[in-house]
């Protein structure tokens, strides 16, 4: 049972460099999405997809990109990192209808530093 | 104000010990409340959902007040493995999907021996 995962789990870049977190779920969800974790902050909504193709942004969304080209696959991508967007970065998965004993699963978690 | 609030503690409690942690919320409409635990560098994971009459899973329980607006979680017979932080979780709008979950910041709960 992997349910989500998620690599790298601890990752450092420079100031300016480009990477990308990477997501998959096995469990045929439609929702992902992706928060970030700051100290003394609750989890901040990045962006989030309903489904293959359509994306659509979170509280958070300015300096990273999301596609969700599959239903198993959901990136983030920091186009030109910054120190700012040091973070534990958490993806996660569900299904749409909520209720039923639905919840949101996430998957361990990426540390982030940006140097 | 946050739309979500948490006393982050530390709660330090002695194992045995009762503990009960309240979180306010700012929007009255609010309609779905939960409590997830995170262990210290770890994902959350859902612990229990909130229902108005409240409920209760073993040493947990959860309870609403609307009145108030917040919710609480009482953890009886606190057990080493109890410590964690806690986070509250709130749905504002009826028909809100997940891209709607509010986190609070979290409860740090520390039992010792």
């Amino acid at each position: 049972n992997a349910g989500v995962t998620q690599t790298p789990k601890f990752q450092v870049l420079k100031t300016g460099q480009s990477m990308t977190l990477q997501c998959a779920q096995d469990m045929n969800h439609e929702y992902m999405s992706w928060y970030r974790q700051d100290p003394g902050m609750g989890l901040r909504l990045i962006h989030y997809s309903v489904g293959a193709g359509i994306t659509d942004q979170g509280e958070v969304p300015n300096g990273y990109n999301v596609s969700r080209s599959t239903t198993e696959d959901f990136p983030l991508r920091l186009l030109s990192a910054a120190p700012s967007q040091t973070s534990v970065y958490f993806c996660a998965s569900s299904r749409l209808a909520r209720g039923n004993g639905n919840t949101i699963y996430f998957g361990e978690g990426s540390w982030l530093t940006v140097v | 104000r946050k739309e979500v609030e948490q006393d982050p503690g530390p709660f330090n409690v002695p194992e045995g010990a009762t503990v009960a942690f309240n979180c306010t919320y700012s929007n009255s409409a609010s309609q779905s409340f939960f409590w997830y635990r995170q262990d210290c560098r770890k994902e959350p994971k859902l612990l229990m959902s909130v229902y108005s009459s409240g409920n209760e899973d073993g040493r947990f329980t959860a309870q609403l007040n609307r009145a108030s607006q917040y919710i609480s979680l009482l953890i009886r017979d606190s057990k080493l493995s109890d410590s964690a932080t806690y986070l509250c979780v709130v749905l504002p709008t009826p028909s809100g999907g997940y891209n709607k979950l509010i986190f609070g910041a979290g409860t740090r709960l520390a039992v010792h021996p």
